[in-house]
């Protein structure tokens, strides 16, 4: 069954550590997307990669990182610089081919820091 | 760069009846596309309707039609025939067709939609 995975559902993390967030696809899309949303807001891009072993800042990326080693992963840490992580934390990708316009997002995760 | 505004935080409709969902945007490109994504209470997005900017058509997907005016800078959404699962926050999004800007999507703030019996 195609689809994008994120795990885990949920994440409680302790102020000072660094913290992994998963997000595999099995679609074979090319790019793939994380995304943050806090409440009354909408989605803001962390990070984003159009190829294995490149990826490329967003609107908030300061206090992430990400690495983007095989095609189907795409794991974002979010790092003890990062003042604010409480969010829910969203990961997307999208194909290069037809119907290259749009993204298919994953469950998400939600990340409590406490 | 582009904004996208949603100017109703909330809305509600009756079951069967029809409503409809405002976003505006601001973009000083010709070519684009637009989306309408739904994210109910399990908070995964979903895809409910997009539109290319350069066609003149209005898209539609069974209950879910949008009003595209390209002048004007708008882009509605439409839902007839309400059903109880059709409540969710409702996400417009705009993304550009610059292939470099990488497919990044501007999204709005969202509207949520109450569906009462």
């Amino acid at each position: 069954d195609g689809g994008i995975t994120q795990s885990p559902k949920y994440l409680f993390r302790k102020e000072g550590q660094n913290v992994t967030l998963s997000c595999e696809q099995n679609l074979n899309h090319d790019a793939m997307y994380w995304y943050r949303q806090d409440p009354g807001q909408g989605l803001r891009l962390i990070y984003y990669s159009q190829i294995v072993n490149d990826f490329q800042k967003g609107d908030i990326a300061e206090g992430y990182s990400v690495s983007r080693e095989k095609k189907e992963s795409f794991p974002l840490t979010v790092t003890s610089a990062q003042k604010n992580p409480t969010a829910f934390y969203l990961c997307a990708s999208r194909t290069q081919g037809k119907g290259a316009d749009t993204q298919y997002f994953g469950p998400g995760t939600r990340l409590t820091v406490l | 760069a582009q904004t996208v505004t949603q100017s109703q935080p909330e809305m509600s409709v009756q079951e069967a009846e029809t409503v409809t969902l405002s976003c505006t945007y601001d973009t000083s490109e010709s070519d684009y596309y637009l989306f309408w994504y739904k994210q109910p209470p399990s908070r995964q997005m979903i895809l409910v309707i997009r539109q290319e900017a350069y066609k003149q058509q209005n898209a539609t997907e069974n209950r879910f039609s949008v009003n595209f005016q390209k002048a004007a800078k708008s882009f509605s959404l439409k839902i007839s025939d309400s059903q109880l699962g059709d409540a969710a926050m409702y996400f417009c999004a705009y993304r550009s067709f610059n292939t470099g800007t990488a497919s990044k999507l501007t999204f709005g703030t969202g509207t949520r939609l109450q569906v009462t019996l």
